[in-house]
């Protein structure tokens, strides 16, 4: 079964660079029609679409977002990179990846999430 | 990009009908079939419930059912039931340069 889980810091300081990784099993993004995308949630508020990554590392990402986002992919160790520059409070969300089910457009299994807190 | 609009709630008491409604442009929900539709409960990841519109991935009750018409998406909880309580959040794919975007989302309250 696919699964995914976050990993990274819980607690970032201002101006700092986040980078999360996703990693992920039951699926290999080496094969064609497979895309893990992230996706995030401030405390109490709606889900946010960040990045996505394809199996020919084709990259898309949130227009708002873009010039601060970086997505990669490791296919060996079946994971997936997000960088995220000069964080700010505002950036305090619990971020999640999700597996993105490319015929249909949509995500549909997810990992746990991971809360990341901004503050100095 | 904008989100897309949701009511920030809706309500029904157990047995009934709620339906959520899903407000975007012709540049996203109205422009595809790529509307889904994702239940969170407190604390947890969020779930696929609908997706393609109308569809229900596998082991999803069929008392969700989803619909669209121009540029506004629709969910329907039928016979409503206590663990259907929970936030729920539409999306839509919006092409090649927005290319994805959620809804404000809605809590769905059983009474």
């Amino acid at each position: 079964q696919i699964t995914l889980k976050e990993s990274g810091p819980t607690l970032v300081k201002p101006t700092q660079t986040l980078t999360l990784t996703c990693t992920f099993s039951g699926f290999s993004l080496s094969t064609s029609g497979v895309g893990v995308g992230w996706i995030r949630q401030p405390p109490g508020k709606a889900l946010e679409w960040l990045a996505l990554i394809y199996w020919n590392d084709d990259k898309r990402y949130s227009p708002s977002l873009k010039s601060r986002l970086t997505i990669t992919k490791d296919t060996s160790k079946n994971q997936v990179v997000l960088t995220m520059t000069n964080m700010d409070p505002v950036d305090t969300a619990t971020y999640y990846c999700a597996h993105w089910w490319v015929p249909s457009r949509c995500f549909d299994y997810w990992g746990q999430g991971t809360l990341v807190t901004v503050s100095s | 990009q904008s989100a897309l609009t949701q009511p920030p709630s809706a309500s029904g008491s157990p047995g009934q009908s709620v339906t959520i409604s899903c407000t975007g442009t012709s540049s996203d929900v109205g422009g595809y079939n790529y509307v889904s539709w994702y239940q969170q409960h407190p604390g947890k990841a969020p779930k696929l419930m609908i997706y393609e519109v109308s569809k229900r991935p596998s082991g999803v009750p069929d008392r969700f059912s989803g619909s669209k018409s121009g540029n506004t998406a629709s969910l329907t909880v039928s016979g409503l039931q206590a663990e259907d309580e929970a936030d729920y959040y539409c999306s839509s794919y919006a092409g090649s340069n927005t290319y994805y975007v959620f809804g404000t989302g809605t809590k769905v309250t059983v009474l």
